[in-house]
């Protein structure tokens, strides 16, 4: 079974407005790790935000949240006021075992391409 | 200059050759990982280290062999290139010591190397 799933292969967006990427998560251990990266066209990996699952607030950075609902094993980002620079290839990630974990890896979905139109 | 660096950006080879990507950081962090991405799969693990002696395998490590020379340094190695090795490999790094303090163990990427194999 896929550790996250992005169900979203695009999104569309109108500059100035938000958006919200899905993620969900499937994991059993009680400690965990989400992240969001994102990937603009020239390929590098930008680290957004972090959640970690014993978290008691949402994430935030910026103009970037995260929508953490833990029962629901969803972490969506949530970019507020798009900018034509935010469009780009969004992964999420989790890391199952608390932070350092020896488990060490990250488990990527396979990823959400936002589209900001002006 | 960037944190992480990976050399080279580009490397078009042929079947069969040997073929080495290096990786350094100055960030200090002691966790080293190497990643492979191909289209519409997301980022897969291929090897990661914790420190200089130590080396494990990801989920995708036949085909490849790693080197952590020093600290700062992680080499991957395809030691007889095949197409299906055609892909933007991605290093990776994070700080174990930071999580013990309740940071994030957020790995940070390097800007990818972009093979095609022949």
């Amino acid at each position: 079974a896929q550790k996250i799933t992005q169900t979203q292969p695009g999104m569309f967006v109108q500059e100035k407005e938000a958006v919200t990427l899905d993620c969900t998560y499937d994991t059993s251990d009680p400690s965990y790790g989400l992240f969001w990266y994102k990937q603009p066209s020239s390929g590098e990996m930008i680290f957004l935000i972090y959640q970690g699952s014993y978290d008691q607030q949402n994430a935030t950075e910026g103009r970037y949240s995260l929508n953490f609902q833990k029962a629901r094993k969803s972490a969506n980002l949530v970019i507020s006021a798009s900018q034509l620079g935010d469009s780009a290839m969004y992964f999420c990630a989790m890391r199952e075992g608390p932070r350092g974990s020896t488990l060490g890896r990250l488990y990527f979905g396979r990823g959400t391409q936002l589209t900001v139109w002006p | 200059d960037a944190d992480v660096t990976q050399t080279p950006r580009n490397r078009i080879t042929k079947t069969g050759k040997r073929i080495m990507l290096e990786c350094s950081q100055t960030k200090g962090h002691d966790r080293m990982y190497w990643y492979r991405q191909d289209p519409g799969l997301g980022l897969r693990l291929i090897y990661y280290s914790f420190d200089v002696k130590d080396i494990n395998k990801g989920e995708i490590s036949d085909g490849y062999s790693v080197s952590r020379q020093a600290q700062a340094k992680f080499s991957l190695s395809l030691e007889s290139a095949i197409p299906n090795q055609t892909a933007l490999y991605f290093c990776a790094t994070s700080d174990f010591r930071r999580s013990l303090t309740g940071g994030a163990d957020t790995q940070y990427f390097g800007p990818g190397t972009r093979l095609t194999v022949l």
